[in-house]
């Protein structure tokens, strides 16, 4: 069963970066798309953006300029940068794993709710 | 970026009949849509992709119609676990992009 698990400061100042990692278990980090995806009451639910396990990304273009994928294989987990922030990225951010282009997100983390405010 | 628009916003229907949820797409995706459930406090589930594939213990109760611009998801009995919202997801293009969603209520 594959479990996924964000962490990350749940409070970020604007216009600092927000860092978030997601913990991946019970699945070969081989073998999924690992991706962000954030839901807001005011945008709903975002696609940030996903990372293979070679390290080839693939942004949200809305997001481009800002964001940042990582992933480190030994430690089975990925990471999220986002730089600049605003009161607009207050959201909560998902990890999710994708097994390929024609599927859906097939496995969700819980969310981690972060909250862009001074 | 395609624009995907569900309807209704909200659609409140008895338990044991039947719902039907709709997704449209700004530009044809072919069959690339998903369909999610989500529960307050809960991250989405993914219920359904592609022509009719559903996920990993999905009851066959759920099941979706259409290609192109305009999809559809029913419920054929609804239950009392089925009261929730839904989201359609298209993955022909990036960005992936999400409907607003429907939610679903008890009538």
């Amino acid at each position: 069963q594959v479990h996924l698990q964000e962490s990350g400061p749940g409070l970020v100042k604007p216009s600092e970066t927000l860092s978030l990692s997601c913990a991946v278990s019970g699945a070969s980090i081989s073998s999924y798309y690992w991706t962000w995806i954030r839901q807001s009451p005011g945008k709903g639910l975002e696609w940030i953006g996903h990372i293979y396990s070679d390290g080839s990304p693939q942004y949200n273009p809305s997001l481009r300029s800002r964001v940042s994928l990582s992933i480190d294989t030994s430690k089975y987990q990925f990471s999220l940068r986002l730089t600049s922030v605003t009161a607009a990225d207050t959201a909560v951010y998902y990890c999710a794993s994708l097994r390929g282009y024609a599927y859906g997100f097939s496995h969700w983390g819980q969310g981690a709710l972060v909250t862009v405010s001074s | 970026e395609i624009v995907m628009t569900q309807s209704p916003a909200t659609l409140s229907v008895s338990p044991g009949e039947r719902a039907t949820l709709s997704c449209r797409a700004s530009q044809s995706i072919d069959r690339n849509l998903a369909w999610y459930q989500q529960k307050p406090g809960q991250a989405p589930r993914l219920l359904i992709y592609g022509p009719s594939t559903r996920a990993t213990g999905i009851p066959a109760r759920f099941s979706v119609s259409g290609s192109g611009t305009d999809f559809t998801l029913t419920i054929s009995s609804l239950q009392s676990e089925d009261f929730a919202l839904y989201y359609c997801q298209q993955y022909s293009t990036w960005p992936y992009t999400f409907g607003q969603g429907t939610k679903l209520e008890i009538k």
